[in-house]
């Protein structure tokens, strides 16, 4: 399968942990993206990487959030001090400069 | 603020009929458009695009309209069949779609067989 992977798929944390997620985008995709779901919602934006440059930070990416995407290649996502409004689906979705964007099939991470 | 609206939460169609999913927009930055499917436990599956050069696309049984004077699009899908059966996200960028995607909340589709 050569589509975007998210890992873990599900994840239970308890209010105070931190969690990280990872994502492996289409291998010749450049750009990275990170969305975040809640329910009854579309996907919103949270930040984007162009190669290992991370290009744009969205107001919802609070301090506790950091991504990063070290070579280029997958990238991480982690939340310290989680709590429970953190509950949502994190979505990755990579892309050509000029193309759609493809999406995972999403962390869905619940804090307790 | 909600720049790209679905105002429909959810539609229902007999098989074999026309869906019609609409969508809202109030940036007039905006000169992509893109519908995606999103059935659950996954993640979004690209449908179809336009850009804001074009009134009109399509794929097979996937039509998209762009009205831009009505900042509107619409997503046609002839003949409908129960595997369209999903959430649809109409999604918005600008720079030629090489900005973010700004979505909307979705339209819940439901084809009767």
């Amino acid at each position: 399968d050569t589509g975007v992977s998210q890992d873990p798929r599900h994840k239970i944390t308890k209010r105070g942990q931190n969690v990280t997620f990872r994502c492996d985008p289409i291998s010749e995709h450049n750009r990275l993206y990170w969305y975040r779901q809640t329910l009854g919602q579309g996907p919103e934006f949270l930040t984007y990487f162009q190669n290992e440059a991370q290009l744009e930070k969205s107001r919802l990416l609070s301090d506790r959030f950091s991504a990063e995407r070290p070579k280029g290649s997958f990238s991480t996502l982690e939340i310290q001090r989680t709590e429970q409004g953190d509950s949502a689906m994190y979505l990755c979705a990579s892309s050509l400069v000029h193309n759609e964007q493809f999406f995972g099939p999403g962390t869905r991470l619940t804090v307790l | 603020d909600q720049q790209v609206k679905q105002n429909s939460p959810s539609l229902s169609v007999q098989e074999g009929r026309i869906s019609i999913l609409n969508c809202d927009y109030t940036n007039s930055m905006f000169d992509y458009f893109l519908w995606y499917k999103k059935y659950p436990a996954e993640g979004p599956t690209f449908l179809i695009s336009i850009s804001s050069i074009k009134d009109k696309n399509e794929d097979g049984r996937f039509t998209v309209f762009l009205n831009k004077s009505a900042k509107h699009l619409s997503l046609h899908i002839v003949p409908s069949q129960p595997g369209d059966s999903a959430v649809y996200f109409c999604a918005a960028s600008r720079d030629s779609g090489t900005y973010k995607y700004i979505f909307g909340t979705g339209t819940r589709l439901k084809v009767l067989a």
